[in-house]
């Protein structure tokens, strides 16, 4: 079982709809996690991170967390062609020895 | 302020080779973690540097090795090049070591292709 598993797509929503990407992970002392969002051909970019139980809202953008069910999600409302791009989960405990574990990404696609 | 930056951006080496790539951090960022990144594994994390100091390694062979000067840059050197260490190197800064953040401030890669 990997770390962390994402759905790898393609996700294909109709342009303004709402995108959902979801992402599991499976060490429960997880802490922290993150969305990067990668442009094909770029490197990755944060775009959000949480730590607490519940929704964080950003923008179009909101992140939720369930460490009960150890599952982490990112919902883009009003999708854009410009949020066609694949979208990597991340999450990470803080100790001394402490890394980021990614998902190997889900690929959106966002049709006119 | 300058973002992250890595050279060489494109290389190609032969089997049996080694390699030396560069990154600066963003200005102040002291951490510096290095990724590969295939489409078969994904992301997966090479190693982390603070302070000059290896804070945390990967699951790499000891071909794989890094490190950090005083003034924040890093270079990696991978000895005895394989074909399967063709890939995208990615370094990544943060302003504070990963034991207390994940945010990640990536440059734009180096594309090492392995003949």
């Amino acid at each position: 079982q990997k770390e962390v598993e994402q759905n790898s797509g393609p996700l294909s929503v109709p342009e303004g709809a709402i995108a959902s990407l979801n992402c599991t992970y499976s060490d429960r002392g997880s802490q922290s996690f993150f969305w990067y969002r990668q442009y094909s051909g770029k490197s990755p970019e944060l775009i959000m991170f949480i730590y607490s139980n519940g929704d964080k809202e950003d923008g179009r953008f909101t992140a939720q967390l369930n460490k009960a069910s150890q599952y982490v999600s990112l919902l883009i409302r009003d999708s854009q062609p410009s949020d066609s791009a694949t979208y990597l989960c991340a999450v990470k405990r803080y100790s001394s020895a402490s890394k980021i574990i990614f998902g190997s990404g889900t690929r959106l696609s966002i049709r006119p | 302020k300058a973002g992250v930056t890595q050279t060489p951006r494109y290389l190609i080496k032969t089997r049996g080779q080694q390699v030396t790539l560069s990154c600066s951090p963003i200005s102040g960022h002291r951490s510096v973690s290095w990724y590969q990144q295939t489409p078969g594994q994904g992301l997966q994390f090479l190693f982390e540097y603070f302070s000059e100091t290896q804070r945390n390694k990967g699951n790499f062979p000891g071909r794989f090795s890094g490190r950090q000067f005083s003034n924040s840059r890093s270079e990696m050197n991978v000895s005895t090049l394989e074909l399967g260490d063709s890939a995208l190197y990615l370094c990544a800064s943060s302003p504070r070591d990963l034991s207390n953040t994940g945010e990640l401030f990536f440059g734009e890669g180096s594309r090492l292709t392995v003949l």
